[in-house]
């Protein structure tokens, strides 16, 4: 039982190019959110899934394109980086029955230069 | 606008003593309010919970305190050990609009135990 797993742990962009980071869960829940944490401003949720099929934005979604590809996995893509993205990306999955109580993966370390 | 506000960035207490963490927040639909604990290259993990319908939680060394006329809640370790240094985020969610699991956090506070 893995929990929330997230690859790459560490990636290194230059501005403009694209990548996508990458979430799975085992836990057999059905939301699933993407947050990130920058020095001095916590974690601001980015995208959130309530069900598989649907996604809403958070507080800062601009930048960032999600795909909930199926009751497991999530993934979040930047279509063109600029270094305000540098910072680390967390994913993280609930049960329906405690939304808020949230299982959070290791992380993503992202550079942009 | 910061909604969720932890003013002390950084706290070191003496092992076996009091640790004492403080959350301010601005919003008042916020009613439910969560502790989460963080550890160098790790994800948050889920520490203890309130409902604004209750002003105390207690489980085992942990206590959260919610004081909704202050709009303030702490979260009380005690006693502290060394094991409880992290990074500890103050959260707080509106149930009232189809409880999502929108988190709003605060900025975090260093918690440093010394031996």
């Amino acid at each position: 039982n893995a929990g929330v797993t997230q690859t790459p742990k560490f990636q290194v962009l230059k501005t403009g190019q694209s990548m996508t980071l990458q979430c799975a869960q085992d836990m057999n829940h059905n939301s699933m959110y993407w947050y990130r944490q920058d020095p001095g401003m916590g974690l601001r949720l980015i995208y959130y899934s309530a069900s598989e099929g649907t996604t809403d934005k958070g507080e800062v979604p601009n930048g960032y394109n999600v795909s909930r590809l199926n009751k497991r996995e999530f993934s979040l893509r930047l279509e063109s980086a600029a270094p305000s993205q540098t910072s680390v990306y967390f994913c993280a999955s609930s049960a329906p029955w405690e939304q808020e109580t949230q299982y959070f993966g290791p992380g993503t370390r992202l550079l942009v230069l | 606008d910061q909604q969720v506000k932890q003013n002390s960035p950084s706290l070191s207490v003496q092992e076996g003593r009091i640790s004492i963490l403080n959350c301010d927040y601005t919003n008042s639909m916020f009613d439910y309010f969560l502790w989460y604990k963080k550890y160098p290259a790790e994800g948050p993990t889920f520490l203890i919970s309130i409902s604004s319908i209750k002003d105390k939680n207690e489980d085992g060394r942990f206590t959260v305190f919610l004081n909704k006329s202050a709009k303030h809640l702490s979260l009380h370790i005690v006693p502290s050990q060394p094991g409880d240094s992290a990074v500890y985020f103050c959260a707080a969610s509106d149930r009232g609009v189809g409880n999502t699991g929108k988190l709003i956090f605060g900025q975090g506070t260093t918690l440093q135990v010394k031996p």
